[in-house]
């Protein structure tokens, strides 16, 4: 089982300052198997990025993932109001698809 | 695209089943794969099972935690996948998502989600 460990875990920002999340994995994940979604209070999560670089359908250039083995990073590059959220990374390189615990992304 | 919709949950005794179902409105619902992820009280997200389409050859798996307890299955004719939970629990109280699972650059993960049933195993 690849395990995901996410940091930090809560990241105190100001709109328009840049964020910068991290993901680290247990073992390497082939194909840069790994996905980040985003989640707010009480909503379903969305997919942001796949593929550890890709932007899924209508997400906003402001977002970006890389990384590669076992280090993958999301990066906003200028926060709006409406990301702050919490994040996940996931694998999808085999079973069990695990989760990271999530980084909180709060407003300072 | 698919627009999934939950149901099936509720209070349930410890050591008791539910059935959840999870409806696509999506028109190629036989084609995709699907999954759940729960999500337990202010905690984050677990996987726990998933169902490829029968072209891909219905393969199923399941997570450590619910394996031999969880059965996930599919109606492609009523565009349905379910989840039926056996000997619950009461650590398998979460908030249950369905998810459609989109090509994910060569892989597959969730790319539609629905807006999850919530299940409670409590005495």
């Amino acid at each position: 089982e690849i395990l995901l460990t996410q940091s930090p875990g809560t990241l105190s920002l100001s709109p328009g300052e840049r964020a910068t999340l991290s993901c680290r994995a247990s073992q390497s994940v082939s194909s840069s198997y790994v996905a980040w979604y985003q989640q707010k209070p009480g909503q379903a999560p969305r997919l942001l990025i796949y593929g550890a670089s890709s932007r899924a359908t209508g997400i906003p250039d402001r977002f970006s993932g890389s990384g590669s083995g076992t280090d993958f990073t999301l990066t906003i590059s200028r926060l709006e109001p409406e990301d702050f959220a919490v994040y996940y990374c996931q694998q999808y390189t085999g079973s069990p698809f695990t989760f990271g615990p999530g980084t909180k992304v709060d407003i300072k | 695209e698919a627009q999934l919709v939950e149901s099936g949950g509720g209070l349930v005794k410890p050591g008791g089943s539910l059935r959840l179902s999870c409806v696509d409105s999506g028109v190629t619902f036989n084609r995709a794969w699907m999954s759940w992820v729960r999500q337990a009280p202010g905690k984050g997200l677990e996987w726990i099972a998933r169902i490829k389409s029968k072209i891909d050859g219905g393969t199923i798996e399941y997570a450590a935690p619910v394996k031999g307890r969880f059965t996930i299955s599919r109606d492609d004719s009523e565009n349905k996948v379910y989840l039926q939970m056996n000997s619950l629990k009461i650590e398998d109280t979460a908030l249950y998502y369905c998810t459609s699972e989109i090509n994910c650059g060569g892989g597959s993960c969730p790319g539609y989600w629905g807006q999850g049933t919530l299940v409670t195993v409590s005495s």
